[in-house]
């Protein structure tokens, strides 16, 4: 798991609820990255951040925000979670962006949002 | 739509038999990966091909790209219990900042 520990590791809340999850790396890498997985739509980029405090929309950032102060946590916040947002979620780090580069990722977090 | 379409959807084989799984992509890239995820984790890279690249091994794994097709293949030969996962194809699209796009997978079963 390259040193990446998401937790929560399973959510349950309700609608209209806030939610954090949290991704922690001990790898030192400048890039990290949230994905979420659904059935038939694979992969897909939320956020991602370059270094402390600079973050970047992806392609489905609406309703999500994230936040980077150290380099080792990148959190991912839901501010008001509705049941479109029920998804396995996935933090992924790399040490560059450069062409090439891998990116490793956690074990995910399952969210159910009722 | 998506940037990369793996296809089949699922593939079932059995033990020792070759799988071949395929990729198709819609812009130019700088690369392709593949990845692979077995159930309840996350996922793992295996190969990484360059658009400059037509085929690259590494064990039992084969992947070719043909970028006058926009598609690519993953390979796995003689395969094992073990190998059943989901695999999914990941674009370095040109002009992205190096943010992958991923396509939705082949779900592989390699029944013993």
């Amino acid at each position: 798991d390259a040193g990446i520990t998401q937790s929560p590791r399973h959510k349950v809340t309700e609608t209209g609820t806030p939610v954090t999850l949290r991704c922690h790396q001990t790898e030192n890498h400048r890039y990290m990255y949230w994905y979420r997985q659904d059935p038939g739509h694979g992969l897909r980029l939320i956020h991602y951040s370059y270094g402390v405090k600079d973050t970047d929309k992806g392609e489905v950032s609406d309703g999500y925000s994230v936040s980077r102060s150290k380099t080792e946590d990148f959190l991912l916040t839901l501010e008001s979670a509705t049941s479109s947002q029920t998804s396995v979620y996935f933090c992924a780090i790399s040490e560059t962006q450069g062409s090439g580069e891998k990116l490793f990722f956690g074990s995910g977090t399952q969210l159910s949002v009722l | 739509s998506q940037q990369g379409e793996e296809d089949p959807q699922a593939l079932s084989i059995q033990e020792g038999e070759n799988a071949t799984m395929n990729c198709s992509y819609k812009t130019s890239i700088n690369n392709l990966q593949w990845y692979r995820q077995n159930s309840g984790r996350g996922l793992v890279h295996l190969i990484l091909i360059r658009s400059n690249e037509r085929e690259k091994h590494s064990g039992r794994l084969r992947v070719t790209l043909d970028t006058s097709k926009k598609s690519s293949s993953l390979l796995i030969t003689a395969s094992r219990a073990a190998d059943t996962a989901s695999y999914f194809c990941a674009t370095d699209v040109r002009g992205s900042n190096y943010k992958l796009t991923f396509g939705k997978g082949t779900l592989l079963t390699v029944n013993p």
